[in-house]
């Protein structure tokens, strides 16, 4: 079966400091891979998505930068966060196609900005 | 462009009273659509999904949601509120061969004891 795993689980960041979020998933290939952002009272943002290693496509002009650099490796980074890059971020995955193919997402890593 | 509108951004329901959260989709062409559920500081994970191949759908602990055409709804709804329900609810229609979603904005469901 299919996992998807983020991490870290929390992550507590000065205002200026560097992001680095990773996002994995095993027993699948190829997949479609996805970032978003929950702020808070608020609903999920796309941030980013990859249909392929080095494939990425962005959403929404921002701070932020995604790399795909393995077929099953997402990561989510910063060079300088700001105190509205805050909130709650949310990897997911799916299988290729567009024939109603579900997303399936890890379990989220809450980012505070200090 | 396709878009999901969620009414209520807060339900509350009794345990064991009937649970109705209200989806209406905009969409051009046949949508596929789902319902999510989150838990507190955790991931949405998949209730159920709307691909076309019947207009009454069965989802994981006991929700189910209708596809209507004419009103162009997706209500997701269970007939006995748990306790274990209370979470935040979220419709999408997906769009394009990339898979992505268009969400609502979410509705949180309360259960009273």
């Amino acid at each position: 079966s299919q996992t998807i795993h983020q991490w870290p689980a929390t992550l507590v960041q000065p205002v200026g400091s560097p992001l680095s979020l990773e996002c994995t998933v095993e027993g699948t290939s190829n997949p479609n891979l996805y970032w978003y952002r929950q702020a808070a009272g608020r609903g999920l943002q796309l941030l980013f998505y990859s249909v392929g290693i080095g494939q990425i496509s962005s959403e929404v002009p921002q701070n932020l930068s995604a790399s795909r650099p393995q077929d099953r490796q997402f990561i989510l980074s910063s060079k300088k966060l700001l105190l509205s890059d805050s909130g709650f971020y949310l990897c997911a995955w799916s299988h290729r196609g567009g024939n109603g193919q579900p997303q399936h997402f890890g379990d989220g890593t809450r980012l505070s900005i200090l | 462009a396709q878009s999901v509108t969620q009414l209520g951004s807060h339900v509350s329901v009794s345990e064991g009273a009937l649970v109705l959260l209200r989806c209406n989709y905009s969409s051009s062409v046949p949508p596929y659509l789902f319902w999510y559920v989150q838990y507190p500081n955790q991931g949405l994970q998949l209730l159920l999904k709307y691909t076309s191949a019947a207009t009454l759908v069965k989802g994981i602990n006991g929700f189910e949601a209708e596809f209507k055409k004419s009103e162009t709804s997706f209500h997701l709804t269970k007939p006995s509120a748990h306790m274990s329900d209370a979470a935040e609810y979220f419709c999408a229609v997906q769009r394009g061969a990339t898979n992505k979603l268009i969400f609502g904005t979410g509705t949180l469901l309360a259960v009273q004891p």
